[in-house]
């Protein structure tokens, strides 16, 4: 997973916290994006960015909202903690050809 | 609309037997098509990745898919399994000439590997 850093890897957060998840790349990636990984479910699209200013909702995006104020950084940020929001999150980058996706490790958060 | 399905929840081999997991993809357009593996509690690893060269494509760890366009499909093949397989597979499409940044998963398939 070179090139993606996420943050952070585990979070345990009380009902209507607020937090947000951080993913940076430094491989002046145009295209980034976030899925939340649920038992059964594989992976689902939450909010994806083609371009620094650019984002838009993919498959589950309700609770969460982003932004990409640089080409680098996408962050996550969860507005009012749910417990239904307890998943694992995983940021992407890629390229224009889409040819080679860079996943982050993985952020484990537990909404309580 | 692009979509994954991934026609076997779970799949059960023995060590030594091959690995077949079967993957479907709908898409309108040249999509890219991919195979990750994920161990439980870790992130995912790139197994191989099919871009519209050849149709046979090699990737670690001894596996192997094949994209048939005829058949919309990109099954993951293993000719001899290991007991280190043991993992959650998910077949991904990326349609980034069309769809802007969205990867499209299917729902995995879990593999189990018996002594």
């Amino acid at each position: 997973n070179a090139g993606v850093t996420q943050t952070p890897k585990f979070q345990v957060l009380k009902t209507g916290q607020s937090m947000t998840l951080q993913c940076a790349q430094d491989m002046n990636h145009e295209y980034m994006s976030w899925y939340r990984q649920d038992p059964g479910m594989g992976l689902r699209l939450i909010h994806y960015s083609v371009g620094a200013g650019i984002t838009d909702q993919g498959e589950v995006p309700n609770g969460y909202n982003v932004s990409r104020s640089t080409t680098e950084d996408f962050p996550l940020r969860l507005l009012s903690a749910a417990p239904s929001q307890t998943s694992v999150y995983f940021c992407a980058s890629t390229g224009r050809s889409g040819n080679t996706i860079y996943f982050g490790e993985g952020s484990w958060l537990t909404v309580v | 609309a692009q979509s994954v399905t991934q026609l076997d929840s779970h799949v059960s081999v023995s060590e030594g037997t091959p690995v077949l997991l079967r993957c479907n993809y709908s898409s309108s357009y040249s999509p890219s098509l991919f195979w990750y593996v994920q161990h439980p509690n870790k992130g995912l690893q790139l197994l191989l990745k099919y871009t519209s060269a050849a149709t046979l494509v090699k990737g670690i760890n001894g596996f192997e898919a094949e994209f048939k366009k005829s058949e919309t499909s990109f099954h993951l093949t293993k000719p001899s399994a290991h007991m280190s397989d043991a993992a959650e597979y998910f077949c991904v499409v990326s349609d980034y000439g069309n769809q802007g940044g969205k990867l499209i998963f299917g729902q995995g398939t879990e593999l189990s590997v018996k002594p």
